[in-house]
């Protein structure tokens, strides 16, 4: 069964710093992950979504990396701002019609 | 992205009652739809995967006569909660997955549901 970890559960950066979010999993053969954003009370913000057969992707100051034979992927936020502020979970899809393994989430705060 | 509504975002009802929350997938048809429930400070347990037109296939340990879903159409899907109580109260939030975008989930917004 696949499982999926975010490490740390919590985390809290000045402004301007550059954030870097881990997430790992337990089965590699995986079709998908995605990083999402949730607000408190809101739903989820897809962020990034990576194929299987990538190895990053980006947007805008977000960057997400993917190593599938070490089950890890990483979420960096470059320069990060107050509004980064959020609960960021990563989630694996394990086929194309599969449902998402979701991690714990790391809780992010940026202090002006 | 593409964008799926939920309704209401809160409700309250009294213990006993039903309540629906509906899905809609407001620019793409979703083949697929997923109910998902949260609870205060932990993430997303998935409660029942939706196909247009067939029965929904719920996870182990979720009552399907207590929460009915329905996905009548390509672009709506339903939950209903029946006779609710108050342990029922938590966050419902749904997922839609259309064939166009990759395999890419898009979340609504969740429902706050409270009973009683």
């Amino acid at each position: 069964k696949q499982e999926v970890t975010q490490i740390p559960a919590a985390l809290s950066v000045p402004e301007g710093e550059n954030l870097v979010l881990n997430c790992s999993f337990t089965d590699s053969a995986i079709y998908n992950l995605q990083w999402f954003r949730q607000d408190p009370g809101k739903g989820l913000t897809s962020l990034l979504l990576i194929q299987s057969s990538q190895r990053e992707q980006t947007s805008g100051r977000l960057n997400a990396s993917l190593d599938k034979s070490s089950g890890r992927s990483t979420l960096y936020i470059a320069a990060s701002q107050p509004g980064d502020s959020a609960t960021y979970l990563c989630a694996i899809r394990t086929d194309s019609w599969g449902k998402l393994q979701f991690g714990a989430g790391t809780q992010v705060v940026v202090t002006p | 992205g593409a964008v799926v509504s939920q309704h209401p975002s809160r409700v309250i009802c009294k213990s006993g009652t039903s309540v629906k929350i509906e899905c809609r997938s407001l620019d793409f048809q979703a083949t697929t739809m997923f109910w998902y429930r949260q609870f205060p400070k932990q993430s997303l347990m998935l409660m029942a995967t939706s196909n247009e037109g067939s029965k929904a296939t719920y996870e182990q340990g979720v009552e399907k006569d207590k929460f009915l879903i329905n996905h009548a159409s390509l672009t709506l899907s339903t939950l209903t909660v029946t006779s609710a109580h108050p342990e029922d109260s938590s966050f419902y939030i749904c997922s839609a997955y259309g064939t166009s975008f990759a395999g890419e989930l898009f979340f609504g917004e969740g429902s706050r549901l409270t009973v009683l």
